[in-house]
């Protein structure tokens, strides 16, 4: 079965601290992976994609990494802020087209 | 563009009542998706067409849940009968083509009672 695992599932930092979010798929044969934020009761929003053939990709403050070969992927938030403070979900597109989607990381980044 | 809309944004029914949920895609997109997000099992895809065509639909929960998209712009979840546990948010979803970037909707949160 493939799966997206997400740990830890919450996090607490102090403001300006770099955030480092985990992702892990079991099978290497994705055609991307996905990082989304979403915040209390609100949709997804996307941050950043990286294709299968990638190794990064970096939005602003924003930087993901993949690893096909081990199955992961990295997302790193610079200097995080406040408003940082969401739930931050991977989902990794595997070769049946379906995303599928980890537990998430709820982030708090403290004052 | 407005992203992806989803109406209504709240739905409260009467167990046994026929829901109906409704989305509008990006302009230009040829793939849509429907989700569902509990806090239980997380989201789960539901349903997925490409260029109107259903092509996998395995994630249906039972036979109470159908889903159309009689054109490009459109596409309804319907829900018939309604059952407590059907409760969620319902997340529809948009892409150029399968294997791109997906753009999400608002939701609906529906509750079942």
């Amino acid at each position: 079965k493939q799966e997206v695992t997400q740990i830890p599932a919450a996090l607490s930092v102090p403001e300006g601290e770099n955030l480092v979010l985990n992702c892990s798929f079991t099978d290497s044969a994705i055609y991307n992976l996905q990082w989304f934020r979403q915040d209390p009761g609100k949709g997804l929003t996307s941050l950043l994609l990286i294709q299968s053939s990638q190794r990064e990709q970096t939005s602003g403050r924003l930087n993901a990494s993949l690893d096909k070969s081990s199955g992961r992927s990295t997302l790193y938030i610079a200097a995080s802020q406040p408003g940082d403070s969401a739930t931050y979900l991977c989902a990794a597109l595997f070769n049946d087209y379906k995303l599928s989607f980890g537990a998430g990381t709820t982030v708090t980044v403290r004052a | 563009d407005a992203g992806v809309i989803q109406s209504p944004r709240h739905e409260v029914t009467e167990m046994g009542q026929e829901v109906t949920l409704r989305c509008k895609p990006i302009s230009g997109h040829n793939s849509l998706f429907w989700y569902r997000q509990t806090m239980m099992r997380g989201l789960e895809l539901l349903i997925y067409f490409n260029n109107n065509v259903p092509i996998d639909d395995s994630g249906m929960p039972e036979d109470r849940f159908s889903a159309k998209m009689p054109n490009a712009s459109f596409s309804t979840l319907k829900i018939q009968p309604s059952e407590p546990r059907d409760s969620a948010v319902y997340f529809c979803a948009s892409s150029s083509g399968p294997a791109t970037e997906a753009f999400f909707g608002q939701g609906t949160r529906l509750t079942v009672v």
